[in-house]
């Protein structure tokens, strides 16, 4: 079973929908959780961290369920530019700082 | 801004070769990891360092080694390259205040 794992997608949506996903690690030691976005042929760059309580940034809401071992991203009112793969990030930090990424959930978002 | 820089872009290298490919931060972070990331496997963690010197396997270590002499530089070494690490390596830095992982543009290898 791999570490982080999320479904690759992709997830072909129009402008305006409402998306979301999931993302489930197995080590209960995980201390941090992020997502961080990756456009085409691009590095991936940070898009937020994932707070106990849950936290938004504009159209995004991040949650965090440690009892079941998952996390969340939901997107609102998709635009075109928030096509690109979204990577959940898990971080061991007993673990002298190793951070684990999941496979990456593709989004499409067609006009 | 903090900037993590890697040598190559792009690198052609014929089986056997020994390749280095070389990442430099310039944000003082302790922490630096190597990742390759390939379609359908996402990033794996080859190796990291937590300090000067120090380094730690990953996930994948086989086939490569790295360096640490200095906290800003951290180099992968690939001592005799086989066509399976071809691949889009990132160098990345760790701001352990934030938890946000830097990464570099990448270095994009061919083996053949």
């Amino acid at each position: 079973r791999k570490e982080v794992e999320q479904d690759p997608g992709p997830f072909n949506v129009p402008e305006g929908a409402t998306v979301a996903f999931n993302c489930t690690y197995s080590n209960s030691a995980s201390q941090s959780f992020f997502w961080y976005r990756q456009d085409c042929r691009k590095e991936p760059k940070l898009l937020m961290s994932v707070y106990s309580s849950g936290n938004e940034d504009g159209r995004f809401t991040a949650q965090l369920n440690r009892a079941s071992q998952y996390i969340s991203l939901l997107i609102r009112d998709s635009k075109l530019s928030d096509s690109a793969t979204y990577l959940c990030v898990v971080a061991l930090y007993n673990q002298g700082g190793k951070l684990i990424f999941g496979q990456g959930t593709e989004l499409s978002v067609k006009p | 801004d903090v900037k993590v820089t890697q040598s190559s872009r792009y690198l052609v290298k014929r089986t056997g070769e020994k390749v280095f490919l070389e990442c430099v931060q310039d944000m003082d972070h302790e922490n630096m990891f190597w990742y390759r990331q390939d379609p359908g496997l996402g990033l794996r963690l080859i190796y990291f360092s937590y300090d000067v010197k120090m380094k730690e396997k990953g996930d994948i270590p086989e086939g490569y080694s790295v360096s640490r002499e200095k906290k800003e530089r951290f180099s992968l070494i690939l001592e005799s390259a086989s066509t399976n690490q071809t691949s889009m390596y990132l160098c990345a830095s760790l701001d352990t205040n934030t938890g946000e992982l830097f990464f570099g543009e990448g270095s994009r290898l061919t083996v053949l």
